[in-house]
């Protein structure tokens, strides 16, 4: 099946800095591509949608100037959380839409956040 | 708003067959039915899907009545390593469909 990746799979940091997350489609291409959040115990929570040359679409109550999305090209999209704070830790994960067929959604293995 | 309604938790013991339930009245008629798998600290990994009747496939089966507003994921003989969280989402596929993650149903095998 496709395969998403995401790097770096943890990361710790401190508050006030910017941490980049890159998330892959590494056999197929993706037109689009989506960003969530999951706090422990809860389900996940869809932060924006991310379409090749465009700009992202964020769901209502998500920074877009915390969180920058940046979908280059139709294997890549970056997540940058901005001056992160210790309420930003969190899992996220992203997904990527294969362009043909049913447009199944493929799931990497996520990025463990922590804020210091 | 998710589409979708599951219960929040589940318990089993290994080598019993375990049946999910979830409702989705609001299904649309160009909507899938897929069944995603989660453990913890990892992404959600597809299980089946479906659009009517049965689909089976080597892990599950899963079962969609005449009207699509609900349908049962049935996992044969679990084992304590299908202790996971289990996800049943709704939606057509389409390049700008969003998928909206519902609670899902916590699934706790016991020994």
């Amino acid at each position: 099946g496709a395969v998403v990746s995401q790097h770096p799979s943890r990361v710790i940091c401190k508050s006030g800095t910017s941490v980049k997350i890159e998330c892959r489609s590494l056999d197929f291409q993706a037109t689009t591509m989506f960003w969530y959040r999951q706090f422990p115990k809860q389900s996940l929570m869809l932060m924006a949608t991310s379409n090749e040359g465009s700009k992202a679409t964020y769901e209502q109550g998500v920074e877009k100037d915390k969180f920058l999305i940046n979908h280059a090209s139709l294997t890549l999209s970056t997540l940058t959380v901005t001056s992160a704070h210790p309420e930003d830790s969190s899992f996220y994960i992203c997904s990527a839409r294969e362009l043909v067929g049913y447009n199944e959604q493929f799931f990497g293995p996520g990025t463990r956040l922590t804020v210091l | 708003l998710a589409k979708t309604t599951q219960p929040i938790s589940m318990d089993s013991y290994e080598g019993q067959e375990v049946n999910i339930t979830c409702s989705h009245n609001n299904i649309a008629t160009n909507d899938y039915i897929t069944w995603y798998q989660q453990f913890p600290s990892q992404g959600p990994r597809f299980i089946i899907q479906g659009y009517k009747t049965k689909v089976t496939n080597e892990v599950a089966s899963l079962f969609i009545p005449a009207d699509r507003k609900s349908s049962t994921l049935s996992l044969p003989r679990v084992s304590l390593s299908d202790t996971a969280v289990y996800y049943c989402l709704v939606g057509d596929g389409n390049r700008d469909d969003k998928i909206i993650f519902g609670k899902g149903t916590r699934l706790h095998i016991l020994p």
